[in-house]
């Protein structure tokens, strides 16, 4: 069962531009939400994540932005550069039960920023 | 400070060999989850120990088992290797009172041929 949708599978966005990726979930029950950068090679690393608390999250050239009633959240990168090119992964998780420690990942994207 | 190490980088194992592979978390982590990820898509969720007690566990068969050691290292082992077990093996960790915020490490590179 696929409770996490991401998309689009890949992006090619210029230096300077916007990058936007965006996931659906299923599970009302998950209460914890992360981005993960992938580079080739290398394992994925937490990059910013958010609580259905609030609506939206920054960190620097990053943000997150969370709608609780449509079920989605979306990961905006600002002026793209090239090294941010790597494969962005969204994750959902719940506290607690049998589903402890359990991140329920998208499928991926790959992003590509040319010069 | 040095992350979250795995051993060995890449691995290559014939069908219905078994293999074993390790993680030591970053330090003053006392959680590890496991998780494979098939070529082009996300890491698929295996299994969570916590002070060296299975506290969750993803839909895998029986032939995958871990465990986790007092120094709150872990290993991974898979029986009966199938060809569909090449895969790269994340190991991550996680202080204990924030189970869901994990780090990773670099993975295992299994082949099964």
């Amino acid at each position: 069962q696929q409770q996490v949708k991401q998309s689009p599978q890949s992006l090619i966005v210029q230096k300077g531009g916007i990058s936007i990726i965006n996931c659906a979930y299923e599970n009302t029950a998950f209460d914890y939400f992360p981005w993960y950068q992938q580079f080739p090679g290398k394992g994925p690393a937490l990059l910013i994540a958010i609580r259905p608390d609030v609506s939206e999250k920054k960190e620097g050239r990053f943000t997150i932005s969370f709608n609780k009633s449509a079920k989605q959240f979306s990961l905006h990168i600002m002026d793209s550069q090239p090294g941010d090119s790597a494969t962005y992964f969204c994750a959902a998780s719940k506290s607690g039960g049998t589903s402890y420690g359990k991140l329920t990942f998208g499928q991926g994207t790959i992003l590509t920023v040319h010069p | 400070d040095a992350g979250v190490t795995q051993s060995p980088t890449h691995l290559i194992k014939t069908r219905g060999q078994h293999v074993t592979l390790r993680c030591s978390p970053i330090s003053g982590h006392k959680s590890v989850s496991w998780y494979q990820q098939v070529l082009g898509q996300g890491p698929q969720f295996i299994f969570q120990y916590y002070e060296k007690e299975e506290r969750g566990r993803g839909n895998f068969p029986d032939r995958f088992s871990a465990r986790q050691f007092p120094n709150y290292s872990s290993e991974l082992n898979v029986n009966a290797l199938l060809l569909g077990d090449s895969a790269l093996y994340l190991c991550a960790s996680s202080f204990e009172g924030t189970p869901n915020i994990q780090y990773f490490g670099a993975g295992t590179r299994l082949s099964v041929l």
